[in-house]
């Protein structure tokens, strides 16, 4: 089955850790996507990729960082640099850069104690 | 500035009781309008992609609607299946990377 995985659905952090949020892909998919959703907010890009090896911030990157070494693998670590980093995370991907809809992971919800 | 403004905020529905979600964009240079349902504590599903105005798409009991500042996603005979959160997103510009969200419309449909 093609589809975008996230690992783990439920992350605990203690104030003060680095902690690294997963993401895989095998659709193939040349861009994607860090989201962050805080309830009745839409979501906000944090970081994106088009190609391997190379990265964009979005408008929320302070506190974040990635890395893509991997076409399919586009992980992300929370710092302790983010402030207020208790919140749902969403892995997106797409064809290409060009007019195309974006798919979905199944989300990582971090709650930090 | 470019914005992405979802109404009602939240909706409840009577099973069969039809009615319509509400997306207004303020961008510059539409590329595509997205809408997608979310359930809770999961990742948003893809439902529709409009690229100009007055097209339409259908699946099922929704039919989503596009014009030049918005489109509607009009639920015909809701079921209670159909109660989750739907977002609608907007690409726009030159950025192709760029996506905007909307803050959802959150749908109960009771029995």
């Amino acid at each position: 089955d093609g589809g975008i995985t996230q690992s783990p659905k439920y992350l605990f952090r203690k104030e003060g850790q680095n902690v690294t949020l997963s993401c895989e892909q095998n659709l193939n998919h040349d861009a994607m996507y860090w989201y962050r959703q805080d309830p009745g907010q839409g979501l906000r890009l944090i970081y994106y990729s088009q190609i391997v090896n190379d990265f964009q911030k979005g408008d929320i990157a302070e506190g974040y960082s990635v890395s893509r070494e991997k076409k399919e693998s586009f992980p992300l670590t929370v710092t302790s640099a983010q402030k207020n980093p208790t919140a749902f995370y969403l892995c997106a991907s797409t064809p290409s850069g060009g007019t195309d809809t974006q798919y979905f992971g199944p989300g990582t919800r971090l709650t930090v104690l | 500035e470019d914005q992405v403004t979802q109404s009602p905020e939240a909706l409840r529905l009577q099973e069969g009781e039809s009615s319509s979600l509400n997306c207004s964009y303020t961008v510059s240079g539409l590329r595509g309008l997205f809408w997608y349902r979310q359930d809770p504590g999961k990742g948003p599903e893809f439902l529709f992609t409009l690229y100009s105005a007055g097209e339409e798409k259908e699946k099922e009991r929704l039919k989503a609607t596009l014009t030049k500042k918005e489109s509607f996603l009009h639920i015909t005979a809701p079921k209670p299946e159909d109660s989750a959160t739907y977002l609608c997103a907007v690409q726009a510009g030159r950025n192709f990377n760029k996506f905007y969200f909307g803050s959802g419309t959150k749908l109960n449909v009771k029995p």
